[in-house]
């Protein structure tokens, strides 16, 4: 059966500081992959989707970056973090675009 | 551009009580809904997934609905239980060029069964 990890699972930080998180899916192969951002009381927003090594797309406009280095690994990065990149960072995978979507457990992000 | 809107934002309700939840989206040209159930400070659990072409999926006591003509869907959720008490999301593909299935996502209802 297919799983999905996160780390960490919480993280605070200073402003100005860099960030890496870290997912990874086991149990499938070529997954498509999702970073959303879920803000206090602003739901659910996708930030990145990968179909495959390499190919990252984003949908925002923004202070983070995420990559592809491997097939079932996708880590979201900043440079230097702001107060407003605080929030629960989720990665979920889906087998095939428009099939089932899954989520991993979540990162808290708290930046001071 | 496809919006979700979930109503109630919140709802409390005593235990064995049958509840209705609701969740409605702008463009029906959509090819399949999932409902998903979020506990507090964790990830979110697939409930249900509709295909399009589907009226209706049945897990346990959740049952989930869907009419694309109306751009409606509603979680049914038998004999309510605490443990039933979560956030419900429910969340539909973009639908334009160059979707790769990502969600668009309600606000969520927030369910609270009380013993």
């Amino acid at each position: 059966s297919q799983t999905i990890h996160q780390w960490p699972a919480t993280l605070v930080q200073p402003v100005g500081s860099p960030l890496s998180l870290e997912c990874t899916v086991e149990g499938t192969s070529n997954p498509n992959l999702y970073w959303y951002r879920q803000a206090a009381g602003r739901g659910l927003q996708l930030l990145f989707y990968s179909v495959g090594i390499g190919q990252i797309s984003s949908e925002v406009p923004q202070n983070l970056s995420a990559s592809r280095p491997q097939d079932r690994q996708f880590i979201l990065s900043s440079k230097k973090l702001l107060l407003s990149d605080s929030g629960f960072y989720l990665c979920a995978w889906t087998g095939l675009a428009g099939d089932e979507q899954f989520f991993g457990p979540g990162t808290r992000l708290t930046v001071l | 551009k496809q919006e979700v809107t979930q109503i109630p934002a919140a709802l409390s309700v005593p235990e064995g009580e049958n509840l209705v939840l609701n969740c409605s989206f702008t463009d029906s040209a959509i090819y399949n809904l999932q409902w998903f159930r979020q506990d507090p400070g964790k990830g979110l659990t697939s409930l249900l997934l509709i295909q399009s072409s589907q009226r209706e999926q049945t897990s346990g006591r959740l049952n989930a609905s869907l009419d694309k003509s109306s751009g409606r869907s509603t979680l049914y959720i038998a004999a309510s239980q605490p443990g039933d008490s979560a956030t419900y999301l429910c969340a539909v593909p973009v639908n334009y060029g160059g979707s790769q299935g990502n969600l668009i996502f309600g606000k969520g209802t927030k369910l609270s069964v009380k013993p």
